[in-house]
């Protein structure tokens, strides 16, 4: 049973809200990452964290935001959701000897925004 | 050109038969190889991994990597019902601070 935790599992949310998704992990993980996924598509990597106070931005642009403040909370926040935000979202974690292969994925957040 | 190339399927394939999934990358750094596996409505878990080329087994799983083709596969004995899911490959550079690139997956299929 996988020890990293996202909430809500899922989501239906009008134009222009803000949303914050949660993940939480209890390894004591100082990396974590958020994935975008949409069905039959490579995951895409939209933010990640080396520990506390460290984010950066992936690959594929996002409008969302991640914060760290603590070791074991990562959340993610969409300041006004778009249809376009429409996605499942993925939170990792991995210990710093296993970020070459080694992620822990939580149960994902499949957001629509209507 | 993508990275990670992956045929998306689906495969369908009957219950106790040999199953063969396969990836191509372009980028010759890539030197950890993985394999997820992805039930609906779940997070991928990872299923193995290998360094480099070579061959490596685990239970009815065996992986290997062709670094000199840039090609990898994932071979599946006795399949069972429970094998179906979405099996995305995976790979990354040597270096820490390298991220991991997944293939889009391969959704499999096994009928009993």
């Amino acid at each position: 049973e996988a020890d990293i935790y996202q909430t809500p599992r899922y989501l239906v949310i009008g134009t222009g809200k803000k949303i914050t998704l949660e993940c939480s992990q209890t390894m004591g993980h100082d990396k974590m990452y958020w994935y975008q996924q949409d069905p039959g598509m490579e995951l895409h990597l939209i933010h990640y964290s080396y520990g506390v106070n460290s984010t950066e931005k992936g690959d594929l642009s996002s409008e969302s935001t991640v914060s760290r403040i603590r070791t074991e909370h990562f959340p993610l926040t969409l300041e006004s959701a778009r249809p376009s935000h429409t996605s499942q979202y993925l939170c990792a974690s991995s210990e710093p000897l296993q970020g070459n292969y080694g992620y822990t994925f939580g149960s994902g957040t499949r957001l629509t925004v209507v | 050109q993508k990275e990670v190339e992956q045929d998306p399927g689906p495969l369908s394939v009957p219950e106790g038969a040999i199953v063969s999934l396969n990836c191509t990358y372009s980028n010759s750094a890539f030197q950890y190889f993985m394999w997820y596996r992805q039930y609906s409505r779940k997070g991928p878990e990872l299923l193995m991994y290998t360094y480099s080329s070579g061959n490596k087994e685990d239970g009815r799983f065996t992986a290997q990597v062709d670094k000199s083709s840039k090609y990898i596969s994932l071979f599946i004995r006795d399949s069972q019902p429970s094998d179906s899911a979405t099996y995305l490959c995976a790979m990354s550079a040597y270096s820490s601070a390298s991220k991991i690139i997944f293939g889009s997956g391969t959704r499999l299929s096994i009928r009993p």
